[in-house]
C-alpha cells in the first residue's frame, strides 16, 4: 500500500512569490491535514480537510490556504511569501476519526530567500 | 486550549542504556495520546498510541502508559540501540468538537552512541 506522497520535496522561492504544495493521501483516506515544522515553533497545525471540506483551521494568516479534491488529494497555497515561511511542510492522511493514527508524508522543504 | 510539554533534550545515551522521555499534557476530557518519531530527512512515523486512561501503548520495545491522574504519557525503553537515534514527539488529539488535529510537544532529540 503506497504511503502519503508529497511533491515537490524541495522548493526555493523568493519573498513575495507564491507557492503550491501537493499531497496525495493513502488510498481510502478521506482526511488530509497540513502541519508546518520549524526549529523555533515546532510542529503547528495549519488546516484539515475531510471530504473536500475544511473541517478545522489553525492560527495562521489568510496567506495560507488549501483545498481538497474529490479524489482526496490536497494542495496548500502560500501567497506573498515571507522569510518566516521557510519550513518543512508536512501532510498527514487518515480515515478522519479521532482515534486512528495520522500517516505522515516525507514533507516539502520550503526555503524563502 | 490543548498543550503538550515534553523534555526538550538533547538526550545522549550509551547503547543498551534505559530511556525515559517525559511528556505531560493539558486538555479537557480524555484525549488520545501518541508518540511519533522522526528520523533525519523523513516525515513522522507513529511509534505508539493510547486512547483511554491506563492504556499502555507499546511498539519496538518502547512503552508509554496513559496516566490520567498525572496527565502524563512518558516514553520508556529498556535498552536503546544506535538505530533509535531520532527526534521523538509526544502528541495529543482532543476529544472536543473539531479536535481532529494533533497538538505536538517541541520534540526531544535522542542520540545513542555505541
Amino acid at each position: 500500500k503506497a504511503g502519503v506522497t508529497q511533491t515537490p520535496r524541495y522548493l526555493i522561492k523568493t519573498r513575495g512569490q507564491q507557492v503550491t504544495l501537493s499531497c496525495s493521501p493513502i488510498s481510502g483516506h478521506r482526511s488530509v491535514s497540513w502541519y508546518q515544522q520549524t526549529p523555533g515553533q515546532g510542529l503547528q497545525f495549519l488546516f484539515e480537510y475531510f471530504s473536500e471540506t475544511q473541517r478545522n483551521k489553525g492560527n495562521f494568516p489568510g496567506r495560507f490556504s488549501g483545498r481538497q479534491f474529490s479524489n482526496s488529494r490536497s494542495e496548500m497555497n502560500v501567497s506573498t511569501l515571507e522569510l518566516g515561511d521557510s519550513a518543512l511542510y508536512l501532510c498527514a492522511s487518515s480515515f478522519g476519526d479521532r482515534v486512528n493514527e495520522q500517516f505522515f508524508g516525507p514533507g516539502t522543504r520550503l526555503t524563502v530567500l | 486550549g490543548n498543550s503538550v510539554t515534553q523534555m526538550e533534550g538533547p538526550v545522549t545515551l550509551s547503547e543498551e542504556a534505559f530511556l525515559t522521555i517525559n511528556c505531560t499534557y493539558t486538555a479537557t476530557g480524555y484525549p488520545s495520546l501518541f508518540w511519533y518519531v522522526q528520523y533525519p530527512g523523513e516525515g513522522l512515523q507513529l511509534l505508539l498510541k493510547a486512547t483511554k486512561a491506563d492504556d499502555k501503548g507499546s511498539n519496538k520495545g518502547f512503552e508509554a502508559t496513559y496516566r490520567k491522574e498525572t496527565t502524563s504519557f512518558h516514553l520508556e525503553k529498556g535498552s536503546v540501540q544506535v538505530s533509535d537515534s531520532a527526534v521523538y514527539f509526544c502528541a495529543l488529539r482532543g476529544p472536543g468538537a473539531g479536535s481532529y488535529q494533533l497538538t505536538f510537544g517541541k520534540g526531544t532529540k535522542l542520540s545513542v552512541i555505541p
